[in-house]
């Protein structure tokens, strides 16, 4: 069964640095690609990025480079999500998917990991 | 930046069909997707390929696509169907792909 399970919520300030993960299970990890997707309170759904494990071959949307980086490890068949510096604009549910295939969509999702970030 | 434009609300009674759209410029040379998304849960992929279902999906759900334009449609609606819908494709010539900005169906 394919399953990918994100870390706990976290609460920041601003300023602090955070990253969050995602581990995958049930299939060939280094073989799918996996993206990251933002939803901001009672907001809609906002594509970030998506990386390749096996290589790390990284894509952003032009909304989110320079703002995060995502990474993976592929010996622990875990993606992440990471912020430097937290904006209290940050503060969102982060979904981590699996890419179907070569086709342009996520066929399986992450439950989510909540960021708030507050004073 | 590219964008999918949904109707932020549809509502239909029990029984009757909804029908949400889904417009975007590239629509005509890239595949689109929908979601379901309930509160508080993850979104479920109910359609990929402009119109083939999941396997688990029912067949009341379905899709098609004409020209720049992609429509959501769920026969026989059921109160289990209320839920946030989101479109979501590829930019034509780019990388990035992009969500449209869901659509509430509401069941009376």
């Amino acid at each position: 069964e394919v399953q990918l399970v994100q870390s706990g919520a976290e609460v920041r300030k601003p300023g602090e640095s955070l990253k969050i993960s995602c581990k995958g299970s049930g299939y060939s990890f280094t073989n799918y690609w996996i993206g990251w997707v933002r939803q901001m309170p009672g907001k809609g759904l906002e594509w970030m990025g998506i990386i390749y494990p096996d290589d790390s071959d990284t894509r952003y949307s032009p909304s989110f480079q320079g703002h995060v980086t995502i990474s993976a490890d592929k010996s622990a068949n875990t993606a992440y999500l990471q912020w430097s510096s937290l904006k209290a604009s940050d503060t969102a549910m982060y979904y981590c998917a699996r890419r179907g295939g070569s086709l342009y969509y996520f066929d399986y999702w992450g439950q989510g990991t909540l960021v708030t970030v507050s004073s | 930046s590219y964008e999918l434009t949904q109707p932020p609300s549809v509502s239909v009674s029990p029984g009757q069909t909804a029908r949400i759209s889904c417009s975007g410029d590239a629509l005509p040379k890239q595949f689109a997707y929908w979601y379901q998304q309930k509160p508080g849960r993850a979104p479920v992929l109910v359609i990929y390929k402009d119109s083939e279902r999941p396997s688990g999906i029912p067949e009341r759900f379905s899709a098609s696509s004409s020209g720049t334009t992609v429509t959501l449609t769920i026969s026989g609606v059921q109160a289990e169907d209320e839920a946030d819908y989101y479109c979501q494709s590829k930019e034509g010539s780019g990388t990035s792909w992009v969500f449209g900005g869901g659509t509430k169906l509401t069941v009376l």
